[in-house]
């Protein structure tokens, strides 16, 4: 069955204490992002991935690392979570774009997490 | 920089009738597409429609349709005869390149 598999699916952690949020998709899919999403801002895009070793930042970066060495996982890491990361977080992948071939993103089931 | 405005925070329909959700965007490309993904209470992201902005014919989805005025940068859906499965959070994306996302339209459907 294609998917996208992230853990841990909750996560209650304490401020500074680093932790990473795995992510990993069996369709063979060139891009993978990451996203949270928060009440009345929709999702925003952290960071995406076009390919291995590939890695750019998306809108809200600040606080988050990723690292892309396989080309089915992109792990999130928030090497000091602060308050302000209490969010849901959701890890997709897709084919890249073409111009012409319609490729939708495949989400992960989510992550919630919370910065006590 | 491309943006998606969804200007309805919130909705309602009745079972069985009919509900139009807005999205309107801005992007100087040609080449793009537009999708609706749905999210359930689940919080699950589940695909609904998908548009190529090449293509002029709308797309159609069984219940689900989007109207796409490429020259006035807008792309509704169409939710005909409702049902309570409809309920969720709606979201419209662009791609070209990456994926921007709305902030969403909250969806309730009255029995």
């Amino acid at each position: 069955e294609a998917q996208v598999t992230q853990n841990p699916r909750y996560l209650i952690t304490v401020t500074g204490k680093k932790l990473t949020v795995t992510c990993s998709q069996n369709m063979n899919h060139e891009y993978m992002s990451w996203y949270r999403q928060d009440p009345g801002l929709g999702l925003r895009q952290i960071y995406y991935s076009m390919n291995v070793e590939v890695t750019d930042k998306g809108d809200v970066p600040e606080g988050y690392k990723v690292s892309r060495k396989e080309k089915r996982n992109f792990p999130l890491i928030l090497e000091s979570p602060s308050p302000n990361q209490t969010s849901l977080y959701f890890c997709a992948s897709s084919t890249p774009f073409t111009g012409r071939l319609v490729n939708e993103q495949f989400f992960g089931p989510g992550t919630r997490l919370t910065v006590l | 920089a491309q943006t998606v405005t969804q200007s309805q925070p919130e909705m309602s329909v009745q079972e069985a009738e009919t509900v139009t959700l807005s999205c309107t965007y801005d992007t100087s490309e040609s080449d793009y597409y537009l999708f609706w993904y749905k999210q359930p209470p689940s919080r699950q992201m589940i695909l609904v429609i998908r548009q190529e902005a090449y293509k002029q014919q709308n797309a159609t989805e069984n219940r689900f349709s989007v109207n796409f005025q490429k020259a006035a940068k807008s792309f509704s859906l169409k939710i005909s005869d409702s049902q309570l499965g409809d309920a969720a959070m709606y979201f419209c994306a662009y791609r070209r390149g990456g994926y921007i996302f709305g902030t969403g339209t909250r969806l309730k459907v009255l029995a």
